[in-house]
């Protein structure tokens, strides 16, 4: 089985400041990982995701994540975050075994940008 | 390309009422999940299908949920009778790769926000 913990439900920052998201996964087997973003009243659009080779990923809107095997982490990071980034964040796993192919996703982080 | 269209966007229904959604998926796409995120969680796949068959309804509570595909296109997920925990939001998705392809990329429609009094 596999399961995806987002260590902060809510994430509070101050424009331009920096952000990290942070998520952990659990899965016995070897995983893809993937970051949404879900605005108010939207679906969920895909920001990055992780299949194989290089560990740290870059996505859309300046956002990147790193895949750390060893900690099963892949964190989101963003160096300078805008007012417009203010939104709800899901990281999911897709995986091997009776798993292949499903996203089993973290609870979210909503990511508030104050002015 | 046209995105994945769902309607309706917000219901509100009474317990024991029953209730459809729609979901026409990006053309060409032959993969379909429908979800079910329930406020403050993640969503939970509820069905998937492989044009109009299904690959996966573990998760759906079958004595009161019911979802078709019939011509491998569009989609409808009822639920009959609706219950207060079934106060949700109902995303459809679709994926080009078939659903056993584990890096497939699954492309969200807007929801339905369904309320249950």
């Amino acid at each position: 089985a596999q399961s995806v913990t987002q260590l902060d439900s809510q994430v509070p920052v101050f424009e331009e400041a920096p952000v990290e998201l942070r998520c952990n996964y659990s899965s016995s087997v070897s995983v893809y990982l993937f970051w949404y973003v879900q605005y108010p009243n939207q679906g969920l659009q895909l920001l990055l995701k992780y299949l194989s080779g290089s560990t740290l990923v870059k996505g859309i809107n300046g956002f990147e994540a790193e895949f750390n095997k060893s900690q099963t982490s892949f964190h989101l990071r963003k160096p300078s975050v805008h007012i417009s980034d203010t939104a709800e964040y899901f990281c999911a796993v897709s995986g091997g075994g009776t798993s292949y192919g499903k996203l089993t996703f973290g609870q979210g982080t909503i990511l508030t940008v104050h002015p | 390309e046209a995105g994945v269209a769902q309607s309706p966007r917000y219901k509100i229904i009474e317990k024991r009422q029953s209730v459809a959604f729609w979901c026409n998926p990006i053309s060409g796409h032959a993969t379909l999940y429908w979800y079910q995120q329930i406020l403050g969680q993640g969503p939970k796949l509820l069905i998937q299908f492989q044009n109009n068959g299904v690959v996966d309804d573990s998760q759906l509570p079958k004595d009161r949920f019911s979802a078709e595909r019939l011509k491998g296109v569009d989609s409808t997920l009822k639920i009959q009778p609706a219950k207060l925990e079934d106060s949700a939001v109902y995303l459809c998705a679709s994926s080009f790769l078939p659903p056993l392809a584990a890096n497939n990329e699954q492309f969200f429609g807007p929801g339905t926000r369904l309320t249950v009094l």
